[in-house]
């Protein structure tokens, strides 16, 4: 059964920090996987997706990878802003030929000015 | 633009009653998700669709149903709601009709309260 990890659960740092989020699970046949940004009280915001073909996605100040053999992930959030702040959650979509994600747990990262 | 919607934002309800949230999305999707939100388990498929007429139990099935009669609906059922199902609901489709990368877009939720 494929389960999804994030460490660690809040983190904050100081503006304008680069910063790594993890994302690991434990059945590498995955389809994809999938970085969101959920603000307080809101829905899910997908920012990168990552086809399991692909080592590397980016957009903007964001660059995530993906490493199957070992079961990783990692969000890179260069120059880090008070805006980013939010939680972060990874889902895999797993296993090939059906269409369900898996989600981990999030990491609440705080900002600060 | 496509988007999806859900309704109501918010509902209070009492044990006992049935309730139905919906889910619009004007994505043309055929994959539709229905999830609950709750702390310390993150979140977690209730019910799923991978088309009209079709639906399939995620891994918190119990108590709820859904039904697809068209490719922008899934409407999620509470038949006798409980405490234990208070929560924010959240809908998701996915599938590009080209068939492509099967990104999940999130309706905004609806916070359920059931006293």
């Amino acid at each position: 059964k494929q389960e999804v990890t994030q460490i660690p659960a809040a983190l904050s740092v100081p503006e304008g920090e680069n910063l790594v989020l993890n994302c690991s699970f434990t059945d590498s046949a995955i389809y994809n996987l999938q970085w969101f940004r959920q603000d307080p009280g809101k829905g899910l915001t997908s920012l990168l997706l990552i086809q399991s073909s692909q080592r590397e996605q980016t957009s903007g100040r964001l660059n995530a990878s993906l490493d199957k053999s070992s079961g990783r992930s990692t969000l890179y959030i260069a120059a880090s802003q008070p805006g980013d702040s939010a939680t972060y959650l990874c889902a895999v979509h797993s296993p090939a030929g059906t269409y369900k994600y898996i989600f981990g747990t999030g990491t609440r990262l705080k900002v600060l000015a | 633009d496509a988007e999806i919607t859900q309704s109501p934002r918010h509902k209070i309800t009492e044990t006992g009653r049935q309730v139905t949230l919906a889910c619009h999305q004007t994505w043309n999707h055929n994959n539709m998700f229905w999830y609950r939100q709750d702390l310390g388990h993150g979140l977690r498929l209730i019910h799923y669709s991978y088309g009209v007429q079709d639906t399939n139990k995620g891994e918190v099935s119990d108590g709820y149903s859904v039904s697809r009669s068209n490719t922008e609906d899934l409407p999620l059922t509470l038949e006798s709601a409980a405490s234990s199902q208070t929560s924010v609901y959240f809908c998701a489709s996915s599938g590009s009709p080209q068939g492509a990368l099967y990104e999940q877009y999130f309706g905004p939720g609806t916070r359920l309260t059931v006293t």
